[in-house]
């Protein structure tokens, strides 16, 4: 059983940079399959951010392409997201999931993690 | 704004059946095969219930079922029980500049 697990601040500044790890066990994360970022805003949806491929290609959602960026550390078996200029309505909790890119969909979610942009 | 469009609430008495519906366009829903649904709990993480439109991952009760018609998708609970009180969300694969779109959420509600 695939099990990822979110860890970084829960709490950033207004300006500043969210960065955030996601643990892959119980998975080679250089085996296959990709890797995503997705969030949701207190009492709202979910909102895709962004998946990297095992080759290390990233896509992002395009409103956010500007700040994102997602990287693969094959070593320590996990993967990251950075999200530069934060502002309130980045407050959210942010899911790290693994992708099947040949059916399209997330199979394995981890807990989430509240972030909270805040002064 | 989410990109697919669902109703906000449904609901149904247990042992009926409700659908929630999922409207996007020709370049999400409309133009490929790769709708998935899943279930969400208070506090929770998602959780996969539907992939590739119709399919079930392996435990998922047969009382889920998906299906599409052009633009518009659907998730049916049969046989409505207690524990399927939850949201609800569908996802669509959207090509590469937009790859990943999601809805806005259904709350089914069990009455």
């Amino acid at each position: 059983q695939v099990q990822l697990q979110e860890s970084g601040p829960g709490l950033v500044k207004p300006s500043e940079t969210l960065s955030l790890t996601c643990d892959v066990s119980d998975y080679s994360i250089s085996s296959g399959y990709n890797w995503g970022w997705i969030r949701q805003p207190p009492g709202k949806g979910l909102e895709w951010i962004g998946s990297i491929f095992k080759s290390g290609s990233a896509y992002y959602k395009p409103s956010l392409k500007s700040r994102v960026s997602i990287l693969v550390d094959t070593s320590r078996n996990q993967f990251s997201l950075k999200l530069t200029s934060v502002t309130a309505a980045d407050t959210a909790v942010y899911y790290c999931a693994r992708y099947n890119n040949g059916l399209r969909h997330f199979d394995y979610w981890g807990q989430g993690t509240l972030v909270t942009v805040s002064s | 704004q989410s990109a697919l469009t669902q109703p906000p609430s449904a609901s149904g008495s247990p042992g009926q059946s409700v659908t929630i519906s999922c409207t996007g366009t020709s370049s999400d829903v409309g133009g490929y095969n790769y709708v998935s649904w899943y279930q969400q709990y208070p506090g929770k993480a998602p959780k996969l219930m539907i992939y590739e439109v119709s399919k079930r991952p392996s435990g998922v009760p047969d009382r889920f079922s998906g299906s599409k018609s052009g633009n518009t998708a659907s998730l049916t609970v049969s046989g409505l029980q207690a524990e399927d009180e939850a949201d609800y969300y569908c996802s669509s694969y959207a090509g590469s500049d937009n790859f990943v779109v999601f809805g806005g959420g259904t709350k089914l509600t069990v009455l």
